[in-house]
């Protein structure tokens, strides 16, 4: 079973709108953490934002916050006010597998292409 | 400079030579990984390494071998490529921390490989 779900292959917005990319994850761990990176064309990956497990709080990073909805193990991905540099994929990852220090490994979601229109 | 390094950034090359990759890291960073890249598949683990003594396949290990010659390198070899491993190649490290599910990873820039 796949433990990290995007469900969106693609998303167009128009530029300074906002825009909501939908990730769902499934695990069985009380402890885990949820990313997001952006690939642009170019090819690197960006990491964009950090959501814990126990985290109270939505995580947020300048025009970029997170959705953390833990009954629902969904971790969307919210992009404000949106430019033509966010054109990119986008990927929702998790870690899991609990080890001293840290968790083993990132398991990471197919990714979703957004297309920002001027 | 770069955290993380890779070389080489592009290749080409033909069935059955054999290939090495290879990641170094200045981050000084314990644990390392090597990834591959598929148009609408996402990133598949290949071969993790928490350090020098210490590796570990991934969801896709077959058909690879790995070196951790140094806690800031990392190879990956292609031993008898084919061509359904043409694909972008990332590596990547992260760090030991206080909490257990924090640990961003840092990516290097890739490396496209194509064999054909």
């Amino acid at each position: 079973a796949q433990k990290i779900t995007q469900t969106q292959p693609g998303m167009f917005v128009q530029e300074k709108e906002a825009v909501t990319l939908d990730c769902t994850y499934d695990t069985s761990d009380p402890s885990y953490g949820l990313f997001w990176y952006k690939q642009p064309s170019s090819g690197e990956m960006i990491f964009l934002i950090y959501q814990g497990s126990y985290d109270q709080q939505n995580a947020t990073e300048g025009r970029y916050s997170l959705n953390f909805q833990k009954a629902r193990k969904s971790a969307n991905l919210v992009i404000s006010a949106s430019q033509l540099g966010d054109s990119a994929m986008y990927f929702c990852a998790m870690g899991e597998g609990q080890t001293q220090g840290g968790s083993e490994k990132l398991v990471f979601g197919k990714g979703t292409k957004l297309t920002v229109n001027p | 400079d770069a955290d993380v390094t890779q070389t080489p950034r592009n290749r080409i090359t033909k069935t059955g030579k054999r290939i090495m990759l290879e990641c170094s890291q200045t981050k000084g960073h314990d644990r390392m990984y090597w990834y591959r890249q598929d148009p609408g598949l996402g990133l598949r683990l290949i071969y993790y390494s928490f350090d020098v003594k210490d590796i570990n396949k991934g969801e896709i290990s077959d058909g690879y071998s790995v070196s951790r010659q140094a806690q800031a390198k990392f190879s990956l070899s292609l031993e008898s490529a084919i061509p359904n491993q043409t694909a972008l190649y990332f590596c990547a490290t992260s760090g030991f921390r206080d909490r257990a599910s924090d640990d961003e990873q840092f990516f290097g820039p890739g490396t496209r490989l194509t064999v054909l």
